[in-house]
């Protein structure tokens, strides 16, 4: 499975675009992206998931270069209630889908 | 949307106590489902992967005779914490993914915080 590097912490504040960006240089050819939100007590959350280059969905933007080595969550306008641990993770249908988690980045959003 | 339910969210018992903890896919059938481990300020960890009909498989380092995992139908994957002391005081989540829908995330339940005295 393939290992994924990312920010231990990022600062912003209301209203800005957060970029968060993972590194998984080992990525497989079949591993999807996934990113994940996770407030403290509670399990993660699914935020967004791709392949290759762009996906968009209500709450976020993927981006994810040709070479699939790195990735970046888009957070647009973000607010205090996105103050949370995002993970990234790599992997496909083998294992059954199993995933490894990094250390994630816990985003603060300050007023 | 994809649910999965743990059931209890919380359990506080004495040292030595054994304790269930339910993972169940709401919507859909889970052939695999996952345990992971969190201690406070800390990532998930991966403990096992829970087979449908079949012999969990642990990661390295995990006591399958403490950890006791049973996935006995495509809804239900259970967790026993045998005779449980002070440092299996943990948050632990399972995670479960639509078997019918090849590249589908994975779906995690909200976890259980277990408190050993």
């Amino acid at each position: 499975l393939a290992k994924t590097t990312q920010p231990i912490s990022m600062d912003s504040y209301e209203g800005q675009e957060v970029n968060i960006t993972c590194s998984h240089n080992n990525i497989a050819t079949n591993d999807y992206i996934t990113w994940y939100q996770q407030f403290p007590s509670q399990g993660p959350r699914f935020i967004i998931q791709g392949y290759k280059t762009k996906v968009t969905n209500e709450v976020a933007s993927l981006f994810i270069p040709a070479d699939r080595k790195s990735s970046t969550l888009s957070l647009p306008r973000v607010s205090l209630s996105d103050t949370a641990v995002y993970y990234c993770l790599v992997g496909g249908d083998n294992q059954g889908g199993k995933l490894i988690f990094g250390q994630g980045t816990e985003l603060s959003v300050k007023p | 949307g994809a649910v999965v339910s743990q059931h209890p969210s919380r359990v506080i018992c004495k040292s030595g106590t054994s304790v269930k903890i339910e993972c169940r896919s709401l919507d859909f059938q889970a052939t695999t489902m996952f345990w992971y481990r969190q201690f406070p300020k800390q990532s998930l960890m991966l403990m096992a992967t829970s087979n449908e009909g079949s012999k969990a498989t642990y990661e390295q380092g995990v006591e399958k005779d403490k950890f006791l995992i049973n996935h006995a139908s495509l809804t239900l994957s259970t967790l026993t914490v045998t005779s449980a002391h002070p440092e299996d005081s943990s948050f632990y989540i399972c995670s479960a993914r639509d078997r019918g829908n090849v590249g589908q995330p994975q779906h995690f339940g909200d976890g259980t915080r277990l408190s050993i005295l």
